[in-house]
């Protein structure tokens, strides 16, 4: 079945540090990859996403490309702030499986000032 | 305005009783989510509903039952309520169609603590 792996936080950085979180994933055929983020005390909201390969999903200084050779959705930013201490989580959606989406295991990030 | 709602936000209660978490969502979508976040922040699939039919239903105790009234509500009932089913519990709900790129958005969660 569809599988999602992310690397497992707590990530600690300083604020304008460079941050990325691996991402990669399993599926039977061609799913849509997510990055969704969860504030403390919050619900999930959607951070960026892309369809097919080689697209680049981009969203309040945040990107990640589709690799389909490499099976992966890694995001990045290059300035983090202190308000992005979050919880992150990466995502796929295939039409086969009804359209749920798959998650991986969530990424604590926690930036200091 | 709240997109996707529940209540209640907060639920204690004993082991062994019943209860319910409701859904409501105002987006016009025709399909509503129910995932599961345990302690470790891991999210998983319980249930989907598609205009009001059962799509998917994963491997879920039957303790759990999910009923869609109509597309905008989804409520989810749990019968004998056990230590382990204390987590947080998300509603989300999309547009179906479209290859599986449409986005899901989710309510603010109810966590369910059973002492």
């Amino acid at each position: 079945g569809d599988s999602v792996t992310q690397m497992e936080g707590p990530v600690t950085l300083s604020e304008e540090a460079f941050l990325t979180i691996n991402c990669t994933y399993t599926a039977t055929g061609y799913p849509s990859l997510f990055w969704y983020v969860q504030y403390p005390g919050e619900g999930l909201q959607l951070l960026l996403k892309a369809t097919k390969a080689d697209d680049k999903g981009s969203n309040k200084g945040f990107e990640a490309t589709y690799r389909k050779e490499t099976t992966s959705f890694h995001l990045e930013k290059g300035s983090v702030q202190v308000s992005d201490s979050a919880v992150y989580f990466c995502a796929l959606s295939e039409v086969a499986a009804g359209n749920k989406l798959t998650f991986g295991g969530g990424t604590r990030v926690l930036v200091k000032p | 305005d709240t997109a996707v709602s529940q209540t209640p936000k907060y639920l204690v209660t004993q082991m062994g009783n019943d209860k319910s978490i409701k859904c409501e969502q105002n987006l016009g979508h025709d399909t509503m989510y129910w995932y599961k976040q345990d302690s470790k922040k891991f999210l998983k699939i319980m249930f989907s509903y598609n205009n009001k039919e059962l799509i998917i239903n994963e491997t879920v105790p039957n303790r759990f039952s999910p009923k869609s009234p109509d597309k905008a509500h989804l409520n989810l009932h749990i019968n004998s309520l056990e230590l382990g089913d204390s987590a947080v519990y998300f509603c989300a709900s999309s547009l179906s169609g479209g290859g599986g790129r449409n986005e899901q958005f989710f309510g603010p969660g109810t966590r369910l603590t059973v002492l």
